[in-house]
């Protein structure tokens, strides 16, 4: 059973780095055509693709946030981490991690719970 | 990026009812079309992928078709826990794998 959990603060200022963490199980991310990628929702808005990694260390971002955003994978962990650099109020929304398989497209199959991140001073 | 925008942006309908949303890329996606169910407070769950394959325990009842850049989810007879937002997202080769603004189905 495949199961995946964010983590990270819930209250960052502005100007400040957001690190958060997804925690994984079930599944590992050396095995060939699997990826973890970050989703975010701000409140009562949509949803918003950020950035996925892939079991070869590919990386893929959101054009409009690259410049902010680094994915990095801990396999012997089982964790993905995801920094936002100058964080502003606009970020403010539910960051969701979520699992991913190459042969269905890319669809995140599998979701955690999200985590709530408020950006205020 | 790829716009993606949904028809209607909600909709009202009894238990029993055939429901169709429609979803449209500015650019052709091929066949790269998943759909997703959110309930409030919920993470999302993917319902079919590849525009028209239903994901493993999804419900017969869901549907998807199109190619190209139109593409639709039909709900074949709306049941209660049906009632929730969808929304769809291109998977193309064109980052970002952007979502659309989500098609709300509340009960009429």
């Amino acid at each position: 059973q495949i199961t995946l959990k964010e983590s990270g603060p819930t209250l960052v200022k502005p100007t400040q780095t957001l690190t958060l963490t997804c925690t994984f199980s079930g599944f590992s991310l050396s095995t060939s055509g699997v990826g973890v990628g970050w989703i975010r929702q701000p409140p009562g808005k949509a949803l918003e693709w950020l950035a996925l990694i892939y079991w070869d260390d590919d990386k893929r971002y959101s054009p409009s946030l690259k410049s902010r955003l680094t994915i990095t994978k801990d396999t012997s962990k089982n964790q993905v981490v995801l920094t936002m650099t100058n964080m502003d109020p606009v970020d403010t929304a539910t960051y969701y991690c979520a699992h991913a398989v190459v042969a269905a497209d890319d669809a995140f199959d599998i979701w955690g719970q999200g985590t709530m991140v408020t950006v205020s001073s | 990026d790829i716009q993606m925008t949904q028809s209607p942006s909600s909709l009202s309908a009894s238990v029993g009812d055939r429901v169709t949303i429609t979803c449209r890329a500015s650019q052709s996606i091929s066949s790269y079309l998943n759909w997703y169910q959110q309930k409030p407070g919920k993470a999302p769950k993917l319902l079919i992928y590849a525009a028209s394959s239903l994901q493993s325990g999804v419900p017969s009842r869901f549907s998807g078709s199109g190619s190209g850049t139109d593409f639709t989810l039909t709900i074949s007879s709306l049941q209660p826990e049906d009632f929730a937002t969808y929304y769809c997202q291109q998977s193309y080769s064109t980052l970002p794998f952007t979502f659309g603004p989500g098609t709300k189905v509340d009960i009429k």
